[in-house]
């Protein structure tokens, strides 16, 4: 069965120091997500991706944030310099379809079922 | 403030029992998941729902759209079920998401 896939699974960094966490999605999918879950808390929306654009993105995800398609597969999310509060688990999910908006902006309807990466613990020190 | 919450927040049952949690909602939605974590941390996707009803193995999810509310029902209970089932949705807009804080389900053998 296809899955989502995360490198690496475990990141140690030193504060201020760039990552780039990366995901591979399901082939056929189109959609996809950076969630995050700091330790003991629930998880967040980071941000949601569609057509090479982002469709959305919640207040967490400032100017340190980045996400990028660098090909056909990959998916990656970058934090230019870190922070201590950066550590947590960070999911990437992808799913198959959604409704654009025909408005003019993308808008992306999560109406499908979204598939989870097993997640990146980044750790900053 | 929380979009959504979930009750109870730790549940223990013996295997076997018949088992619901709740999730209520406070904005509009397009939808509605289901989500697993395993102890591990990973988490899967059970169900996600924009009205009615579905059942997938021992898993049933429901949701009232006007009440603004969903139940996960685990029947026959196995000490495998036990992980943390989160509740999320996603607004009408399409595209914010909100989680609530998950349930914690021990089964007992």
């Amino acid at each position: 069965e296809p899955e989502v896939t995360q490198t690496p699974s475990h990141q140690v960094t030193q504060m201020g120091q760039e990552v780039i966490l990366r995901c591979v999605p399901i082939s056929n999918h189109l959609y996809f997500y950076w969630y995050r879950q700091i330790l003991g808390q629930k998880v967040e929306f980071l941000v949601s991706f569609y057509n090479n654009e982002i469709s959305e993105k919640s207040e967490i995800f400032d100017d340190q944030f980045s996400v990028e398609r660098p090909d056909g597969s990959n998916f990656t999310l970058k934090i230019r310099s870190t922070k201590l509060e950066d550590s947590a688990m960070y999911f990437c999910a992808s799913s198959r379809t959604g409704t654009p908006s025909t408005s003019g902006r993308i808008v992306v309807r999560s109406t499908d079922t979204q598939y989870f990466g097993p997640g990146t613990r980044l750790t900053v020190l | 403030k929380n979009e959504v919450e979930q009750s109870p927040q730790n549940l223990t049952a013996q295997e076997g029992e018949f088992i619901t949690i709740n999730c209520s909602y406070s904005v509009g939605i397009s939808a509605l998941h289901w989500l697993q974590q395993h102890p591990g941390g990973g988490i899967v996707s059970l169900f996600m729902l924009s009205s009615g009803k579905k059942k997938h193995g021992r898993l049933i999810a429901t949701i009232n759209i006007q009440e603004k509310h969903s139940s996960l029902h685990i029947t026959a209970s196995h000490p495998r079920d036990s992980a943390v089932y989160i509740c999320a949705v996603v607004d009408y807009t399409g595209n914010q998401f909100y989680f609530g804080t998950g349930t914690s389900l021990t089964v007992i053998p």
